[in-house]
C-alpha cells in the first residue's frame, strides 16, 4: 500500500481541466512544500512536471499545475489534450526514515 | 544534451549481489542531488536511495537499508548503487534520476532504467 493516496483512474475529453489529487498526512505531504508530480507514458521514464508542490520545471507546458491544501495535494491538467494520456504520480517528503514516497498512480485516460 | 545513461542490470540469484551504474553528461554533476528509483513490473513507482551532491549525505528507504549502498564519484561524474542480498521483491526496473537541488528533493532528468531480476 502506497503512502500517499491517488485515486486509480480519472478520465476527461479534449480541451476539459482535470484534476488529480494526492492525500497524505501530516508528516509528508501537509508537514512539507516538497510535492512534486511526474507523467509516465508506457514504456518510458517519468518526466517531471512539478516541483515544490507548485514550481514547473522549464519547459513543462503551463497547462500542468499544483497546488495544496492541508494534507491533500493536487495537480490540474488544463485543456486536456490527447498526449495527455498517461500515468501520473505524485510524490513527498516525509519526516519517516523512509524520506521520500510515491503515491499509487492515476491512469488518465482522454476520451 | 543532458543525459544519464543506467547499466548494470541483470537476472541474479535470490541473495546474491549487483552494481548499478549511472553515467551521466551535459550538465556539472557535482552540483546536484542523485536518486535511484524502482519500478516494479506492473507496478507504481518507489523511491530506494539518494545522496546528496557532495556525497557526503545518504538515505535509504526501509525496504534496502541496509543491503544497499548509493555512492557517487564527481571526478568521473558516477552514480553507482551496490545491491546485497538481493530478494524477489526488488525484482524492477531501476532509474537513476538527477535532482533539481544539491539536497535531494525532485528528480528532474532519468535515465533510460535499467532492469533487475531476482529469481532462482
Amino acid at each position: 500500500q502506497s503512502a500517499l493516496t491517488q485515486p486509480a483512474s480519472v478520465s476527461g475529453s479534449p480541451g476539459q481541466s482535470i484534476p488529480i489529487s494526492c492525500t497524505g498526512t501530516s508528516s509528508d505531504v501537509g508537514g512539507y512544500n516538497f510535492v512534486s508530480w511526474y507523467q509516465q507514458h508506457p514504456g518510458k521514464a517519468p518526466k517531471l512536471l512539478i516541483y515544490d508542490v507548485n514550481r514547473r520545471p522549464s519547459g513543462v507546458s503551463d497547462r500542468f499545475s499544483g497546488s495544496k491544501s492541508g494534507n491533500t495535494a493536487s495537480l490540474t491538467i488544463s485543456g486536456l489534450q490527447a498526449e495527455d494520456e498517461a500515468d501520473y504520480y505524485c510524490s513527498s517528503y516525509t519526516g519517516s526514515s523512509t524520506r521520500w514516497v510515491f503515491g499509487g498512480g492515476t491512469k488518465l485516460t482522454v476520451l | 544534451e543532458v543525459q544519464l545513461v543506467d547499466s548494470g542490470g541483470g537476472l541474479v540469484q535470490p541473495g546474491g549481489s549487483l552494481r548499478l551504474s549511472c553515467a551521466a553528461s551535459g550538465f556539472t554533476f557535482r552540483n546536484y542531488a542523485m536518486n535511484w528509483v524502482r519500478q516494479a513490473p506492473g507496478k507504481g513507482l518507489e523511491w530506494v536511495s539518494a545522496i546528496s551532491n557532495s556525497g557526503g549525505d545518504t538515505y535509504y528507504s526501509d525496504s534496502v537499508k541496509g543491503r544497499f549502498t548509493i555512492s557517487r564519484d564527481n571526478s568521473k561524474n558516477m552514480l553507482s548503487l551496490q545491491m546485497d542480498s538481493l530478494r524477489a521483491e526488488d525484482t524492477a526496473v531501476y532509474y537513476c534520476a538527477k535532482d533539481v537541488w544539491p539536497q535531494p528533493d525532485a528528480y528532474d532528468i532519468w535515465g533510460q532504467g535499467t532492469m533487475v531480476t531476482v529469481s532462482s
